[in-house]
């Protein structure tokens, strides 16, 4: 069965400062793909970058980049130049086969503050 | 354009209420979800519909029923919903339900007196 561990239930980053979010998982799958979501207070959950397991290159989406380490089994987010509208809920996700089917199976997620 | 709508943004029902939760999108996906999220925890996946059929119920309560009327639109019929039910509901889409990344609406937060 797939996992995803995010052990930080909150980080603090000052403004304009970049700020790295962990995210381990565990699959025995060879092909699966990693999501990173961000949460506002709002509610709504955006798609801010994929990675798949068979990408040779670490993906990049403007300010968010995503430190890819498939030996270690970790896809950690990083996103540069932090800004006050970066304050919100980042979820890590993994898409796999669970219960014979295609799911995707998220983290419990990490708070982010940015602080002015 | 990825967007997903999701109306009402907001309901308060009672637990002998009828109502229903509607979502739309037109970036032509062929699948489409409905997730429950509580207060700080993540989603949790309910129902997913492929090509217009049922394809996943996570054994969700029978007061939740959903319909897939075409292939932009799903809604979630609600009924006789216990105080429990009170969360946000999250409707999401991908092109197909392989491979595809998801792309979620704004939610509807449901609150059972």
């Amino acid at each position: 069965a797939q996992k995803i561990t995010q052990t930080q239930p909150g980080m603090f980053v000052q403004e304009k400062e970049a700020v790295t979010l962990d995210c381990t998982y565990d699959t025995s799958d060879p092909s699966y793909g990693l999501f990173w979501y961000k949460q506002p207070s709002s509610g709504e959950m955006i798609f801010l970058i994929y990675q798949g397991s068979y990408d040779q290159q670490n993906a990049t989406e403007g300010r968010y980049s995503l430190n890819f380490q498939k030996a270690r089994k970790s896809a950690n987010l990083v996103i540069s130049a932090s800004q006050l509208g970066d304050s919100a809920m980042y979820f890590c996700a993994m898409r796999g086969i669970q219960g014979g089917s295609e799911k995707l199976v998220f983290g419990k997620g990490t708070k982010l503050t940015v602080n002015p | 354009d990825t967007e997903v709508t999701q109306t009402p943004k907001h309901l308060v029902m009672g637990m002998t209420n009828k109502k229903s939760l509607k979502c739309e999108q037109h970036m032509g996906h062929r699948a489409m979800y409905w997730y429950k999220q509580k207060a700080k925890k993540p989603p949790e996946l309910m129902f997913v519909y492929s090509y217009e059929k049922l394809s996943i119920n996570e054994s969700v309560p029978s007061r939740f029923s959903p319909e897939c009327p075409n292939s932009s639109l799903l809604n979630l019929h609600l009924h006789a919903l216990q105080p429990e039910d009170s969360a946000l509901y999250l409707c999401a889409s991908s092109g197909t339900i392989h491979r595809d990344t998801q792309y979620f609406g704004p939610g509807t937060r449901l609150t059972v007196l």
